[in-house]
């Protein structure tokens, strides 16, 4: 398994602020995933994050608002910019192991107001 | 891209029932694995199975990849199974992202 340090654990933030989650891994990974968890639904990715290149973003999620830095290894940082209450949501970072189990960090639950 | 539903949506239970959760999809996959989400929001990994049948305790799963679905059967439940339950899958070719499913909102009633 994979031990996998998220914080903050929550917060609540004023619009238009800007929220930066860190995620910690305990050994190195090549691919780091940023989930969003709307409240009551499933998750969905925003973006994937390489070490030494930029991030990959699905469909419907831009650099601009959620800016990606992924410096070695076994840390990721995603940004929430310019928030709006639609921004309030879980954030998760997940890691996998081999291609086969996928392991999460506790989740960052965001309250913009 | 990839599809995945899940059923029933919500499932309350009194303690020590069984259920079964099912889990389609609408493409081949080369990964699939089913979650537990906690009341706090903690993903716990269950089972990675692409194909075949596991069992962990209580709780075992099957895949019929051939006829893309996978189900998760839960026994005895106990209280502490309360939460959502998710797939998720890697489509063939899909460059190691998973696709969630619509979760499954498990209740158990002492």
């Amino acid at each position: 398994s994979a031990v996998i340090s998220q914080k903050p654990s929550r917060d609540i933030c004023q619009r238009g602020t800007s929220l930066t989650i860190q995620c910690q891994v305990d050994s190195q990974v090549t691919m780091m995933f940023w989930y969003r968890q709307q409240p009551g639904q499933s998750l969905t990715l925003i973006a994937t994050a390489n070490q030494g290149s930029e991030a990959t973003y699905e469909s419907g999620f831009v650099i601009d608002k959620f800016p990606i830095s992924r410096p070695n290894l076994t840390f990721s940082t995603l940004t929430v910019s310019n928030m709006s209450p639609e921004d309030s949501s879980i954030y998760l970072c997940s890691v996998d192991r081999g291609r086969t189990e996928a392991f999460f960090g506790q989740g960052t639950r965001l309250t913009v107001v | 891209g990839i599809q995945v539903e899940q059923s029933p949506p919500d499932l309350i239970l009194q303690e020590g029932a069984n259920s079964t959760l099912r889990c389609n999809f609408s493409d081949s996959v080369n990964n699939l694995q089913w979650f537990h989400q906690n009341p706090w929001g903690q993903l716990i990994n269950l089972f990675y199975i692409p194909s075949g049948t596991k069992q962990n305790g209580r709780l075992s799963a099957t895949t019929v990849a051939t006829e893309r679905y996978s189900l998760l059967y839960i026994s005895s439940s106990q209280t502490t199974d309360s939460g959502v339950y998710f797939c998720a899958v890697e489509e063939t070719g899909g460059n190691e992202k998973l696709t969630f499913g619509t979760g499954t909102r498990l209740t158990i009633i002492p």
